[in-house]
């Protein structure tokens, strides 16, 4: 068993849609969550970051961690073709040491006109 | 200010011969991270460097596969004796400082294709 998953996708929505992408991870000693989004041929870049449960907002963006389920969420507003990519999730457990990241296999995004 | 740089983008070795990957931080980044992302699956780590220590090489394949981080200079990724399941994009990232709240910056990646 990995231990973040990812649904792959591709998934395809219609331009101004509301996206929902999750992962779901078996380490509970994960404490900090993130999302990247990585273009084709392009290296990740960070979307959001968020520390233990909750919910996070910054623009059209929605980050949300329920660690007693051990799922994350990301939620995209008014999606746009230049949303089109994919959207990796991220975690790691904090302990010092370094800032190891372990990743999803992404989820493929395509935002239509 | 320029950010993480890798070199060369695109790879192409035959079996047997070596891989040098190499990456230049962000400026003022002094912590280095080394990450494979074979086909169809995410980035998995590799090795974490701070300026001439290695301090976390928990993803390196046992053989063949080195890293430096010299006091002067980019981090080094080696592969000797490629083989075919090497094949794969290689990023790395930076950050300036070891904190689990400081953000990882990527390079675009070195795309490695073994013959």
């Amino acid at each position: 068993q990995k231990e973040v998953e990812q649904d792959p996708g591709p998934l395809s929505v219609p331009e101004g849609a509301i996206v929902s992408l999750n992962c779901t991870y078996s380490n509970s000693a994960f404490q900090y969550f993130m999302w990247y989004r990585q273009y084709s041929r392009k290296g990740p870049e960070l979307l959001m970051y968020t520390y233990s449960s909750g919910n996070k907002e910054d623009g059209r963006f929605t980050a949300q961690v329920d660690k007693s389920s051990k799922y994350i969420s990301l939620f995209i507003r008014d999606s746009q073709p230049s949303d089109s990519a994919t959207y990796l999730c991220a975690m790691s457990e904090g302990t010092g040491g370094g800032n190891k990241l372990t990743f999803g296999t992404g989820t493929q995004l395509k935002v239509e006109l | 200010n320029a950010g993480v740089m890798q070199n060369p983008r695109h790879l192409v070795r035959r079996r047997g011969q070596e891989a040098r990957l190499r990456c230049s931080p962000m400026k003022g980044h002094s912590h280095v991270y080394w990450y494979r992302q074979l086909p169809e699956e995410g980035l998995k780590f590799m090795v974490y460097l701070q300026k001439e220590n290695i301090i976390d090489e928990s993803g390196m394949p046992k053989e063949r596969f080195s890293a430096e981080f010299p006091k002067e200079g980019p981090s080094i990724l080696r592969i000797q004796q490629v083989v075919r399941g090497d094949s794969a994009a290689y990023f790395c990232a930076s950050s300036r400082t070891s904190g689990n709240t400081d953000t990882q910056y990527f390079g675009p990646g070195t795309r490695l294709t073994v013959l």
